[in-house]
């Protein structure tokens, strides 16, 4: 079974600090994706990486994957109020012709005012 | 925004009854899942579909069965609801890339 790990599992912060949040995995993925989820609304898609190294930025947002396809990290510079909310990891395994999906557990981010 | 509807979003049933909730989209993916998420195990996967009377379970599929018998609907079925499947569950469709849509998800509360 491939397990993803997150951390922190909670992180608490204010407004325009810079932030960082890991996944992290013994096992290799094909891709890994990034979503965020808002309290009572399902996760949505911010990024998906695919090749080792690389480096996706998104506004405030960049996202890394490591070189051996294990990790990826998730930076946030000058947090907003609107950044809050539980950032999800996912990694998707390579073969086979389904997509399932190994989800980490979260970092539920909080940024105040 | 993916076109997916869960119903119904808020059901609260009692220990031993059945329950089915159902996921509806309008993309036309051939990939759907169910997930449910608890505090402290984050989403896992339940059962999953790719096609029409084509699913396989998930990590957590025990008491729960699907069905899909049109390429919009994908139907979980709790056939006698306990407690420990109090729970948030939510109906994603699959992208061409393996990325995921979610819909809002259904609210369990099993007493």
């Amino acid at each position: 079974t491939q397990l993803l790990e997150q951390s922190p599992q909670f992180l608490s912060i204010q407004e325009g600090e810079n932030l960082t949040v890991y996944c992290n995995s013994s096992s290799v993925f094909s891709s890994l994706q990034w979503y965020r989820q808002e309290p009572g609304e399902g996760p949505v898609l911010l990024v998906t990486v695919v090749t080792g190294g690389e480096v996706k930025k998104l506004k405030r947002l960049t996202f890394q994957f490591g070189d051996a396809r294990k990790d990826s990290s998730l930076h946030i510079t000058a947090a907003q109020t609107g950044d809050t909310g539980l950032y999800l990891c996912a990694g998707a395994s390579s073969g086979g012709s389904n997509y399932k999906l190994t989800f980490g557990k979260g970092t539920l981010l909080t940024v105040n005012p | 925004d993916a076109g997916i509807t869960q119903s119904p979003r808020h059901k609260v049933t009692e220990t031993g009854t059945p329950v089915t909730l159902r996921c509806h989209q309008t993309e036309n993916h051939r990939y759907m899942y169910w997930y449910r998420q608890d505090p402290g195990h984050g989403l896992r996967l339940i059962h999953y579909s790719y096609g029409v009377k084509d699913t396989d379970k998930g990590e957590v599929s025990d008491g729960y069965s699907v069905s899909r018998s049109k390429t919009e609907d994908f139907l979980l079925t709790l056939e006698s609801a306990t407690s420990s499947q109090t729970s948030v569950y939510f109906c994603a469709i699959g992208g061409g890339a393996g990325e995921l849509f979610f819909g809002e998800g259904s609210r369990l509360t099993v007493l």
